[in-house]
């Protein structure tokens, strides 16, 4: 399957606290995203990293991209009980098609 | 940021009939569609990528006879579950890249609630 690794597969943290996911992909990318998806609803788009990038921020998002291991994380700084979702990194596989990780389910607790 | 909407949000059918799902883009033309199923729970996989004017292409394991896809013009792509069963109750999600901005990001629909009675 080329459908990438996310970990860990769930994650409770209290509010406040950061939140840290991780993905690992099989093949060589040009880019990878990270999307968030709230209970039965769409996905939203956090972020995309390009793979000249090592690292990218947005607000408290905070991206790192490593080619070499073939892996990507994903930071929120000072989680909120928004945050609570579920998150996907995602990246075209060799026919370009974007494929998505396991995801990984955030639960921020008050 | 570009806008892909679904229609209907969600839909319930009985078991053997069929049903039609609509993905626009709003405010691009998008020569290509992608059309994922999301069971719950778990991740999204891809079905088939809908190309305006020609046939669809299939994942492996995707039946092409039951998951009819029509992208008849660069805004309008379709999804018909036909002969519907209680296994294709599922989250079905589109997405569509603006071939005119140098980005690789995919915009999403806000997907289909698919139950089958």
């Amino acid at each position: 399957s080329q459908q990438g690794e996310e970990d860990p597969q769930a994650l409770s943290i209290q509010e406040g606290e950061n939140a840290t996911m991780n993905c690992s992909y099989k093949t060589s990318i040009n880019n990878l995203q990270w999307y968030r998806q709230n209970s039965g609803r769409g996905l939203v788009h956090l972020i995309l990293i390009r793979s000249n990038e090592r690292e990218k921020h947005s607000g408290r998002l905070r991206v790192t991209l490593d080619t070499s291991k073939k892996s990507s994380s994903l930071l929120i700084t000072a989680s909120r009980a928004a945050d609570t979702a579920s998150y996907f990194c995602a990246y075209p596989n060799r026919d370009d098609k974007i494929i998505f990780g396991k995801g990984t389910r955030l639960h921020i607790l008050p | 940021g570009a806008v892909v909407s679904q229609h209907p949000s969600w839909v319930i059918c009985k078991s053997g009939t069929s049903v039609k799902i609509e993905c626009r883009s709003l405010d691009f033309q998008a020569t290509t569609m992608f059309w994922y199923r999301q069971f719950p729970k778990q991740s999204l996989m891809l079905m088939a990528t809908s190309n305006e004017g020609s046939k669809a292409t299939y994942e492996q394991g995707v039946e092409k006879d039951k998951f009819l896809i029509n992208h008849a013009s660069l805004t309008l792509s379709t999804l018909t579950v036909t002969s519907a069963h209680p296994e294709d109750s599922s989250f079905y999600i589109c997405s569509a890249i603006d071939p005119w901005t140098n980005s690789y990001e995919q915009y999403f629909g806000p997907g289909t609630r698919l139950t089958v009675t």
